[in-house]
């Protein structure tokens, strides 16, 4: 595996329902992210790890957990999820210079497609 | 006001034609600049990256600052099918990547 791989691609779940998002980055980058994308919105940050350590949390509802366990894998769990929460979720990763400066560019996952009925 | 604007599209030219994408932005301390291509379900690949005012070009494709008009563009030339996607336009005050700005992105489609 190459880059930066998301699993699954397509999740559809209850309100109810409890799941998780995978990402895994095969880079080598010490910094990941979780984005929001939704039809005709601008992309969303919600979440940044640097390190290991998350640095940024863009007002995401609780609802929204993420989990970083080393600097290759990146997690998104679900729970009583809204049917306002269907959209493409994206996993990013880039190498972070220090000190919140990038030296690289950031690179993408094929998305998570999540369904909320 | 957003702090970026992109006009979704869709955008539909004929193979060969120049294209041009735009984005209009309000905060004037932006000072790095960027544009993504998203093919129909993947992921967003960085097409090109610029810092402050002036062109940048690639191959078929040139990205243009003007601070002066907080309004940047992409143009392709010769375009081909194969250029066929969503572009982001995607703004930040630092290189970090944790504080990009992204357009809402423009569907362009190419007619052979």
């Amino acid at each position: 595996e190459t880059g930066v791989t998301q699993t699954p691609r397509h999740l559809v779940m209850g309100m109810t329902n409890k799941k998780s998002l995978k990402c895994e980055q095969h880079l080598g980058h010490n910094a990941m992210y979780w984005y929001k994308q939704s039809a005709k919105k601008p992309l969303e940050l919600m979440f940044v790890y640097n390190f290991k350590e998350q640095t940024e949390n863009n007002s995401v509802p609780s609802r929204f957990s993420p989990e970083c366990p080393n600097s290759s894998h990146l997690f998104l769990h679900l729970h009583t999820l809204q049917p306002e929460d269907s959209a493409l979720y994206l996993c990013a990763s880039s190498q972070e210079g220090g000190r919140g400066r990038s030296t690289d560019t950031q690179y993408f996952g094929p998305g998570t497609r999540l369904t909320v009925l | 006001q957003k702090e970026v604007e992109q006009d979704p599209g869709p955008l539909s030219v004929p193979e060969g034609a120049i294209v041009s994408l735009n984005c209009t932005y309000s905060n004037s301390a932006f000072q790095y600049f960027m544009w993504y291509r998203q093919y129909s379900r993947k992921g967003p690949e960085l097409l090109m990256y610029t810092y402050s005012s002036g062109n940048k070009e690639d191959g078929r494709f040139t990205a243009q600052v003007d601070k002066s008009s907080k309004y940047i563009s992409l143009f392709i030339r010769d375009s081909q099918p194969s250029d066929s996607a969503t572009y982001l336009c995607a703004m930040s005050l630092y290189s970090s990547a944790s504080k990009i700005i992204f357009g809402s992105g423009t569907r362009l489609s190419i007619r052979p």
